[in-house]
């Protein structure tokens, strides 16, 4: 069984503060890492899809490194703001699509 | 260009009751998926759709689950009968192609719950 774990389970982040969470996944038969953002009663949205060890992505405040070697992937988001509130989500891909059960970060004013 | 569309997007059932859930994905998607999310947990893939084909069920409980993709575009995902443990939310999403670098679009999801 294909385990897909994220940390932490929950972040609670001053409003200007920089942070960073991590997914971790299996390091063998990489396919594909994605990160999603959920914000209550929406849907998830894509943020990253990351295919290459070394990759670098970055849209806005959020940036994603990965490192296919040693099976991570660290997601930043540099000067939080309240709108960041959400829970973030990774999953890992080969044949299958495992997902983390995702990071819930609280942005406080 | 609309999103994913789900409906109905909240439910209230008995147990033992039957419950269906309708997608339409995303204009021009191939893929489509079926995915529950556990209370606290991530989702978890049901059943993935090429076109009309069910190309990935394994994880799908098909003594009381069912799903069905007519004419390759929405789908629905049946539960008869639903057990107290079926309470999650229910999630669909559609990508272009199943390549592995294609993003999947999701849609709001269905919350169900069984009392």
């Amino acid at each position: 069984i294909l385990n897909v774990e994220q940390s932490p389970q929950s972040l609670h982040v001053q409003e200007g503060d920089s942070t960073n969470f991590t997914c971790s996944f299996p390091s063998s038969n990489f396919y594909a890492l994605h990160w999603y953002r959920w914000e209550t009663a929406k849907s998830p949205e894509a943020l990253f899809v990351m295919t290459l060890n070394g990759d670098e992505k970055k849209k806005g405040r959020i940036s994603a490194t990965l490192n296919t070697k040693e099976g991570y992937s660290y997601l930043y988001i540099k000067g939080s703001q309240p709108e960041d509130s959400a829970t973030y989500l990774c999953a890992f891909r080969d044949d299958k699509i495992i997902f983390g059960k995702g990071t819930r970060l609280h942005i406080l004013p | 260009e609309a999103g994913v569309v789900q409906s109905p997007r909240y439910k209230i059932i008995e147990k033992k009751q039957p419950v269906a859930f309708w997608c339409n994905p995303i204009s021009g998607h191939n893929t489509l998926y079926w995915y529950r999310q556990n209370l606290g947990q991530g989702p978890e893939l049901l059943i993935r759709y090429e076109n009309e084909e069910a190309v990935d069920d394994s994880q799908l409980p098909k003594d009381r689950f069912s799903a069905e993709r007519l004419k390759g575009v929405d789908s629905t995902l049946k539960i008869q009968p639903a057990e107290l443990g079926d309470s999650a939310v229910y999630l669909c999403a559609s990508s272009s192609r199943d390549r592995i670098t294609y993003e999947q679009y999701f849609g709001p999801g269905t919350r169900l719950t069984v009392t």
